[in-house]
């Protein structure tokens, strides 16, 4: 399957803790992107992390992608009530094709 | 606010109808992406439209079709609906074609929620 597979399919935390999510995929990719999703509403891009690169941080994000492990983690840093949503990472294979396949999520639940 | 604009936002049908989903891509995106969310199926990807022509398919059903306009609109049109179908549909849009080891970010629309009944 070309889908990325996130692990753990749901974690709950309180404020202030540390959120990792990981992704797992099985074929080698263009890049890997971060998508949050609050509930029901439309995806929005946390990050994109190309396959050269191994880290980058934006804000309280932070990403990793380890090829030849083919998975990547999101690490969330003092999460807020407000980071409550699906997280999702998608993977591009490039070539051909521009789409993303969406692995099928983590849900996280920070409890203030 | 993506910039991503679907209609409608809410569709109640019955069975055997057809509906037509509409998205307007954000201002200078060149491709329209469509992707079904489903409790069980999670996202999946549907088509992928690129300044009017089909660029790449997924798990579309033969009952469904989508298009791009030459004002870069899309639709997707779903035909005989069953039970099953009943979905979030989302358009999503990026500035070029995402092929050719370009790295692009997708802008999602709120997505259309569809119910047949």
């Amino acid at each position: 399957s070309q889908q990325g597979e996130e692990d753990p399919q749901a974690l709950s935390i309180q404020e202030g803790e540390n959120a990792t999510m990981n992704c797992s995929y099985k074929t080698s990719i263009n890049n890997l992107q971060w998508y949050r999703q609050n509930s029901g509403r439309g995806l929005v891009h946390l990050i994109l992390i190309r396959s050269n690169e191994r880290e980058k941080h934006s804000g309280r994000l932070r990403v990793t992608l380890d090829t030849s492990k083919k998975s990547s983690s999101l690490l969330i840093t003092a999460s807020r009530a407000a980071d409550t949503a699906s997280y999702f990472c998608a993977l591009n294979y490039g070539g051909s094709q521009g789409n993303l396949i969406f692995g099928k999520g983590t849900k996280l639940s920070v409890k203030p | 606010d993506s910039g991503v604009t679907q209609t409608p936002k809410h569709l109640i049908t019955a069975t055997g109808q057809r509906v037509t989903l509409r998205c307007s891509p954000r201002s200078g995106d060149l491709s329209v992406y469509w992707y079904q969310q489903s409790l069980d199926q999670g996202l999946q990807f549907l088509i992928q439209y690129y300044n009017g022509e089909e660029r790449a398919k997924g798990n579309i059903l033969e009952r469904f079709s989508a298009q791009q306009f030459p004002d870069l609109h899309s639709e997707l049109n779903l035909s005989s609906l069953e039970l099953g179908d009943s979905a979030l549909y989302f358009c999503a849009s990026s500035r070029g074609s995402g092929t050719g080891g370009t790295n692009e970010k997708l802008f999602f629309g709120s997505g259309t929620q569809l119910s047949v009944l």
